[in-house]
């Protein structure tokens, strides 16, 4: 079984712009979730989407925002990008209900400029 | 709010070494818990999962004991390796959050031939 893509690996972006990143969960998989990683705040919550509606949503700024599509596949778009939005950004998949294990994809790493 | 913590931060081990990790977490209200592994600049990869009712999961090498009412997690590696050298992060999940995780700052484990 495949696991869990995200595109691109890679992005470079500069200040005031926007981005979307791409999440294709496990086949089956219904619940996807994003995190974001830097070395000062460590892993962080931003959203969960099940069934193309937003299920749990972080403390994050209205900038981070996200969709999910009827076969499940997933985006997040973070508008008007700041320095401090440099980050991995992880991508997770589980079934839609207990026990909720969450497979994560390879992440996307975002660099803002 | 749920705060998870991991002791030590960091720790260089010789090859063959049997080693304990420490997690713990303030709110007892948890669902699951769950270990991963994190290799420099890639995703997560899940090791374990533990229910809150049970006590303790092995795979392979590895065993996850937890004690959900005193709120601590050991991640207990067993003959250790170079390749067991990675990032290894405590997560846990609560009763009614989903599949969102809360996650501890890690581990980092280097295993010395």
């Amino acid at each position: 079984k495949a696991g869990v893509t995200q595109t691109p690996r890679y992005l470079i972006k500069t200040r005031g712009q926007q981005v979307t990143l791409s999440c294709s969960p496990i086949s089956g998989h219904r619940s996807v979730s994003w995190y974001q990683q830097t070395p000062g705040q460590g892993l962080q919550f931003l959203f969960e989407y099940f069934s193309e509606t937003q299920r749990n949503k972080g403390n994050f700024p209205g900038r981070f925002s996200g969709r999910q599509f009827s076969n499940s596949r997933s985006e997040m778009n973070v508008s008007t990008l700041e320095l401090g939005d440099s980050a991995l950004y992880l991508c997770a998949s589980s079934l839609a209900s207990g026990p909720y294990e969450q497979y994560f994809g390879p992440g996307t790493r975002l660099t803002v400029t | 709010k749920q705060e998870v913590t991991q002791i030590p931060a960091a720790l260089s081990v010789p090859e063959g070494e049997n080693l304990v990790l420490n997690c713990s977490f303030t709110d007892s209200a948890i669902y699951n818990l769950q270990w991963f592994r994190q290799d420099p600049g890639k995703g997560l990869t899940s090791l374990l999962l533990i229910q809150s009712s049970q006590r303790e999961q092995t795979s392979g090498r590895l065993n996850a004991s937890l004690d959900k009412s005193s709120g601590r997690s050991t991640l207990y590696i067993a003959a250790s390796q170079p390749g067991d050298s990675a990032t290894y992060l405590c997560a846990v999940r609560r009763e009614t959050s989903g599949s969102r995780l809360t996650f501890g700052e890690g581990t980092q484990l280097t295993v010395n031939p």
